[in-house]
């Protein structure tokens, strides 16, 4: 079974500007969390969906939104980047929504905000 | 306040050696607990959790873990450490959702 993906993996751009990112979950998984990890913050939760809505946020600003599909593919979008943005966002699936559930991570996506 | 602490920023320890991570929380009931490890340019991949009953918990790579609710602890451990095991580990509490500890990079001496 393959694994989660995240597309792009790299990915540099300005201030002021937007980015999408994508995450594939492993087939059969119908919950996405996304996550920030920076090397002041750490591993912050941004947000989880699960079933095409969202069920549970993070404390982040409103520039940072996500949304599912129904084939449970999810993206991210960072509205006004800030230099503050240059993280690895990572994406994993499980099963079902709940902390009981194993997380699958995926490689990340590496944001270079310049 | 709720949170997640790994004391160790950084631990080296020699091939063969053993090894112990500390993991402490603070929450107002016991949560869910994980510990997950990161190689370079990876993800994170689950090593163990612990739920509920028994208090030490077996995970994949020869590590285990050690819930004890008198001390707020859950401690990763591994008898004799193999340099593939060099990584970054990360503690995490779930509750209403999941928060990391800030990471122990863990060094392999040959």
């Amino acid at each position: 079974k393959a694994g989660v993906t995240q597309t792009p993996r790299y990915l540099i751009k300005t201030r002021g500007q937007q980015v999408t990112l994508s995450c594939s979950p492993i087939s059969g998984h119908r919950s996405v969390s996304w996550y920030q990890q920076t090397p002041g913050q750490g591993l912050q939760f941004l947000f989880e969906y699960f079933s095409e809505t969202q069920r549970n946020k993070g404390n982040f600003p409103g520039r940072f939104s996500g949304r599912q599909f129904s084939n449970s593919r999810s993206e991210m979008n960072v509205s006004t980047l800030e230099l503050g943005d240059s993280a690895l966002y990572l994406c994993a699936s499980s099963t079902f929504s709940g902390l009981a559930n194993e997380q699958f991570f995926g490689p990340g996506t590496r944001l270079t905000v310049l | 306040a709720q949170s997640v602490t790994q004391p160790d920023i950084h631990i080296t320890v020699s091939e063969g050696a053993s090894l112990e991570l500390r993991c402490n929380y603070s929450y107002g009931a016991t949560p869910y607990l994980f510990w997950y490890v990161q190689s370079p340019g990876q993800g994170l991949q689950l090593l163990l959790k612990y739920f509920s009953g028994d208090t030490l918990v077996q995970g994949i790579k020869g590590f285990e873990a050690e819930f004890k609710r008198s001390q707020s602890s859950f401690n990763l451990r591994k008898p004799s450490v193999h340099w593939s095991d060099a990584a970054e580990y990360f503690c995490a509490v779930g509750y209403n959702d999941m928060r990391f500890g800030a990471g122990t990079r863990l060094t392999v001496k040959p």
